[in-house]
């Protein structure tokens, strides 16, 4: 089965600084990856998504991307702020298929 | 609209008991998830729901089981509660089944403490 490696698995940003999570998957046929942000006793929020048909997605502050050949997706956080503070978690899931297989989380701490 | 609700949202359990977890998702969606969440073993699937009949299946002991309704709520229940089940059960809903063509949006959780 599928397999999602994710790293750091926490890190420490000044505000303002960007952040940067990295994740691996195993399985080429994958080709839906969203990235949630679960704040301290909610559930996890989809903050952004990729398909494989494009390699790069923004939305404000956030993008994300996606190389198929090397099987690794990125999430980028600009300008962080300190209610950018949480865990992010990647996913994985392919066509077809309605599980998604999640990373072991980022706790990202972005001081004032 | 209203998000996915989940209820109880904390629950103290003893050892051997079973429990019972409810779901409401967004309404019009169709398709009920749950996972299990801990600090060592992240998000891991459980089961899911659509037209009321179980559609997958995580790795879990049978003990784990669920049930959807013509309404599209669901309940997950845990017989015979071991202290490792001690976890955030989270539950999500979708339109459709294909992760690819809908996205998923989880509920605030049910916090399970076995003692």
């Amino acid at each position: 089965g599928e397999n999602v490696e994710q790293h750091p698995s926490t890190l420490s940003v000044q505000e303002g600084d960007s952040a940067v999570i990295k994740c691996t998957y195993s399985d080429s046929a994958s080709n839906y990856f969203p990235w949630y942000k679960q704040e301290l006793g909610k559930g996890p929020q989809l903050i952004i998504d990729i398909r494989s048909n494009v390699g790069e997605k923004k939305d404000q502050r956030i993008a994300v991307t996606l190389n198929k050949t090397a099987k690794h997706f990125s999430l980028h956080i600009t300008e962080t702020q300190p209610e950018d503070s949480a865990v992010y978690f990647c996913a994985a899931s392919k066509t077809g298929y309605s599980t998604l297989t999640f990373g072991k989380g980022t706790m990202l701490l972005v001081s004032p | 609209k209203a998000g996915v609700t989940q209820t109880p949202r904390y629950l103290i359990k003893t050892r051997g008991q079973q429990v019972t977890l409810s779901c409401s998702p967004i309404s019009g969606h169709r398709s009920v998830s749950w996972y299990q969440q801990t600090p060592g073993q992240g998000l891991q699937f459980l089961f899911e729901y659509f037209s009321e009949t179980q559609r997958n299946k995580g790795n879990f002991p049978g003990r784990f089981s669920g049930r959807q309704f013509s309404n599209s709520r669901s309940e997950m229940n845990v017989s015979t509660l071991e202290l490792g089940d001690s976890a955030l059960y989270l539950c999500a809903s979708s339109l459709f089944r294909d992760r690819v063509r809908d996205e998923q949006y989880f509920g605030p959780g049910t916090r399970l403490t076995v003692t």
